[in-house]
């Protein structure tokens, strides 16, 4: 299989606070994976890239000392909204690439439950 | 550039075949299928990779014609458990891909 766990499933908090998300492939190593964002009956919007050991490379538009990536090892990805607003309300889905499948956009993405987030 | 699906969306009854078109601007290196069902996450369907590859599982294919720079995805004999909406991404170079706005398919008994 290729098992992504994306936790949690949903959150609801105060505007101000900051929200991690973390993002894990449960049964095989991802140096890539991405962050999406999504409302209610649209797309995908890829927010940023995020690279084991190196830099997240963020879309532009994306505000990256908003949304702060960490990719920490090879098995987890996070993805913290600092200081959220009702604005930040969507819900976030992670993708993971299997390491050593050739080119990126040539391989299938394996998808987080994703993460409903709500600000009030 | 957001490749462009249609229909927007689809109502079947279970049984009927279903075609949902993919079109991008742009040139295409790849085009990925994905459905996801209301609140989960995106299941991988299938990727094309090659102008005039076509590929299928069970009752569900595509094509990839690489010169008008679109998919379509078929879905034949539609089972209840097809309904979802339905993304084409593509792979625009190689290190990401940009999905379409989607096509919902409902499947009615």
């Amino acid at each position: 299989g290729a098992v992504v766990s994306q936790h949690p499933s949903w959150v609801i908090c105060k505007s101000g606070t900051s929200v991690k998300i973390e993002c894990r492939s449960l049964d095989f190593q991802a140096t890539t994976m991405f962050w999406y964002r999504q409302f209610p009956k649209q797309s995908l919007m890829l927010m940023a890239t995020s690279n084991e050991g190196s830099k997240a490379t963020y879309e532009q538009g994306v505000e990256k000392d908003k949304f702060l990536i960490n990719h920490a090892s090879l098995t987890l990805s996070t993805l913290t909204v600092t200081s959220a607003h009702p604005e930040d309300s969507s819900f976030y889905i992670c993708s993971a690439l299997r390491d050593g499948q050739g080119e990126i956009s040539n391989q299938p993405q394996h998808f987080g439950d994703g993460t409903r987030l709500s600000i009030l | 550039q957001q490749p462009v699906q249609s229909p927007q969306a689809v109502i079947l009854r279970e049984g009927e075949d279903a075609v949902i078109n993919c079109s991008s601007s742009k040139a295409l290196y790849s085009v990925h299928w994905y459905r996801q069902k209301h609140g989960e996450a995106p299941i991988f369907l299938m990727i094309l990779l090659k102008g005039g590859e076509q590929k299928g599982h069970d009752k569900i294919s595509a094509s990839f014609n690489e010169k008008k720079q679109q998919s379509s995805l078929y879905l034949t004999a539609s089972q209840l458990s097809y309904s979802g909406t339905y993304f084409c991404g593509t792979g625009m170079g190689a290190q990401k891909l940009v999905f379409g706005q989607g096509t919902r398919l409902t499947i009615n008994p």
